[in-house]
């Protein structure tokens, strides 16, 4: 397609069960980001992935995220024992180029998590 | 510690006036500004980009200031119309954090009829 996807786009679990968020970027963006957005919020940074370079995981809140890019391409955000805080929506952008020149960010529409 | 700040009330406007949003910020020294808008649902689609070294930015009815005196952004739409109710974004990006923008929490705008 020709903007970014998430899957799934909606997601329901218990407490304490792992879960795995997808995003396909836009064909040929070299940079990937995530963010969450808890409701009425603003969007909170998780991490950042810039072509070949060690990703940007500054914003991860504890060691039960993790998320890796394969290829250059399709990006995975893991969440291991899923906590009632953690639901949010999730949302993956990209962009062309590198951090040094600001190009717009694309937004997928996001995966909205629900930890029972 | 860094903040940025928007209106956290919603603003509703009639139809044909202009609607104007603030975007205050402290303890940042942003190099570039952008504005998204949001609609229920979706993820934020991008708007406008203004530098630290511009002082207005315009597109179709909308326009964008930055005030790094003021630290303070101003984001007009003109002869606002109901298909502009959403909420809107602003972001910045930093010198000491290239790749990773900052967001405000929002402002969500109602155009009625």
């Amino acid at each position: 397609g020709a903007g970014v996807s998430q899957s799934p786009s909606n997601k329901v679990t218990e407490k304490g069960k792992d879960v795995e968020l997808r995003c396909d970027p836009i064909s040929g963006h070299t940079a990937l980001y995530w963010y969450r957005q808890s409701l009425g919020q603003g969007l909170e940074f998780l991490i950042y992935f810039q072509g070949n370079s060690a990703p940007d995981k500054s914003g991860l809140p504890s060691d039960r995220f993790s998320a890796e890019r394969t290829g250059g391409s399709v990006s995975t955000l893991t969440i291991q024992r899923t906590q009632q805080e953690d639901s949010a929506v999730y949302l993956c952008a990209s962009s062309s180029r590198t951090g040094y020149s600001n190009q717009p960010q694309h937004f997928g529409d996001g995966t909205r998590l629900s930890i029972l | 510690s860094q903040k940025i700040e928007q209106n956290s009330e919603a603003l509703n406007i009639q139809e044909g006036k202009t609607a104007t949003l603030t975007c205050n910020y402290t303890n940042y020294s942003p190099a570039y500004l952008q504005w998204y808008r949001q609609d229920p649902g979706r993820g934020p689609v991008f708007l406008l980009l203004i530098r630290e070294n511009e002082k207005e930015k315009r597109k179709e009815r909308l326009k964008v200031t930055f005030d790094t005196t003021l630290k303070q952004s101003l984001f007009h739409i003109t002869a606002s119309q109901p298909a502009d109710s959403a909420t809107y974004l602003c972001a910045f990006m930093t010198t000491d954090s290239w790749g990773k923008l900052q967001f405000g929490a929002g402002t969500q705008v109602v155009v009625t009829p």
